[in-house]
């Protein structure tokens, strides 16, 4: 099973909301990320997990806040965003940092 | 800056062509090279690449990587309508994946 799972599919939210964007992998891997994609551009790296513990942040503005509860979960948490944030958002996760990443389905996150 | 650049940009061929996607890359701490296949939504995984001269092949899909050049190709034969999506390329360094811009890759019946 190499499956990730993220919630929502779709998202629209107001400048003023909060909201969270959730994914989850029951592969027992260490690491997980956030990526931003914006349309006909690569994937950025926004956030890296390893052992739950944020080991990586790529300069990313506090208006998302990532959250690890456990090993299998990671949360992005979104408040007075942009519609400049509107893109993509893929979580991944891999066995260790430096492994192969496999890349759940994203959310599609517009933001008015 | 590390970088990682792929060509072309897009890529229209019929079916049954076979097309060859190139990656070249400048990266410090270089560790291995992957290769996604992106169609709708997420990336799905298609090679890693550690060594060099090596090539991992998978069913019409095969890559090699050079790392004295440091390029990788991704070769894909007998091209189907199916195989149309984006390719990315991408290195690890270090603890991060950087991704170059991708091919877009169009096969017309």
């Amino acid at each position: 099973d190499t499956e990730v799972t993220q919630t929502p599919k779709h998202l629209v939210m107001g400048m003023t909301n909060k909201k969270s964007l959730k994914c989850e992998q029951h592969m027992g891997h260490r690491a997980m990320y956030w990526y931003k994609q914006k349309a006909k551009k690569p994937p950025e790296l926004m956030f890296v997990y390893s052992y739950e513990k944020l080991s990586i942040n790529e300069s990313v503005p506090s208006r998302f806040s990532p959250e690890c509860p456990n090993s299998s979960l990671l949360n992005l948490h979104l408040h007075a965003l942009q519609p400049e944030d509107s893109a993509l958002y893929l979580c991944a996760s891999s066995q260790f940092q430096q492994e192969t990443q496999y890349f759940g389905p994203g959310t599609r996150l517009l933001v008015l | 800056e590390d970088k990682v650049v792929q060509s072309p940009l897009s890529l229209v061929v019929h079916e049954g062509d076979t097309v060859t996607l190139n990656c070249s890359y400048e990266v410090t701490n270089f560790r291995s090279l992957l290769w996604y296949k992106q169609e709708k939504k997420a990336p799905t995984f298609l090679f890693m690449l550690t060594s060099s001269g090596i090539e991992k092949k998978s069913g019409r899909l095969s890559s090699i990587l050079d790392k004295k050049e440091l390029f990788s190709i991704l070769n894909i034969t007998a091209t189907q309508t199916g195989d149309s999506a984006v390719y990315l390329c991408a290195t690890y360094a270090g603890n991060m994946l950087t991704f170059g811009g991708g091919t877009r890759l169009m096969v017309k019946p």
